[in-house]
């Protein structure tokens, strides 16, 4: 059964920041494009970034552009996002999800809420 | 980039056919798979059809996808309505720069 499990959020200022984690089981990590998806409080769906299978491709959509990071370590099975220079519009749910343009799965997300 | 475009609500009653529509704004929706994903209040989204029409295992036959190069456009049909598929349906594609785009999402109702 495919698992991912996100972490990392919680209360973070306006420009602190904040790694999220996502941990992989159940099927071939490393054989996987990866992607990070956030969800706004009562908003819809936002493809936020993504990364090939061996780290040496990665997009991301223009808003966090120079903010954050996505990475991956496929030796631990583990999709990363670094975000720096929070702001208030960051607050959403974050998801983890396999697939690079689309997303066969999803994993249960972590909030991410930009605040003082 | 492009848009994608679905209706904001439908609502239908138990047992009906509801079609939920998902309009492309440029490029053609054939170059592209159209995925659409299931959200229960509360829950992670899961998809119930990938590369335009097809059903991941485990989501019911009742739930059906298409295109229609005329009208550029995606759609999803569930038939014989059941209260539990009341959910938000996003419909989603890409293009050549490998970022996905989602719609804006339709809150289904049925009652």
């Amino acid at each position: 059964e495919v698992q991912l499990v996100e972490s990392g959020g919680g209360l973070v200022q306006p420009g602190g920041s904040l790694r999220l984690s996502c941990a992989a089981s159940g099927f071939t990590f490393s054989s996987n494009w990866m992607s990070w998806v956030r969800q706004a409080p009562g908003k819809g769906l936002e493809w936020v970034a993504n990364i090939k299978q061996d780290g040496g491709e990665k997009y991301y959509v223009d808003s966090v552009k120079g903010r954050f990071t996505i990475s991956r370590d496929n030796a631990k099975n583990s999709l990363y996002l670094q975000m720096n220079s929070l702001r208030a519009e960051d607050t959403a749910v974050y998801y983890c999800a396999r697939g690079g343009v689309f997303y066969y799965s999803w994993g249960q997300g972590t909030l991410v809420t930009v605040s003082s | 980039n492009f848009m994608l475009t679905q209706p904001h609500s439908v609502s239908e009653s138990p047992g009906k056919t509801v079609t939920i529509s998902c309009t492309r704004s440029s490029g053609s929706v054939a170059s592209y798979y159209v995925q659409w994903y299931q959200q229960r209040p509360g829950s992670s989204p899961t998809t119930v059809i990938y590369e335009d029409n097809q059903r991941p295992s485990g989501v019911p036959g009742r739930f059906s996808g298409s295109i229609d190069s005329s009208s550029n456009s995606a759609s999803l049909t569930i038939s014989g309505l059941k209260t539990e598929d009341e959910a938000d349906y996003y419909c989603q594609s890409y293009d050549n720069s490998n970022q996905g785009v989602f719609g804006g999402g339709t809150k289904l109702t049925v009652l």
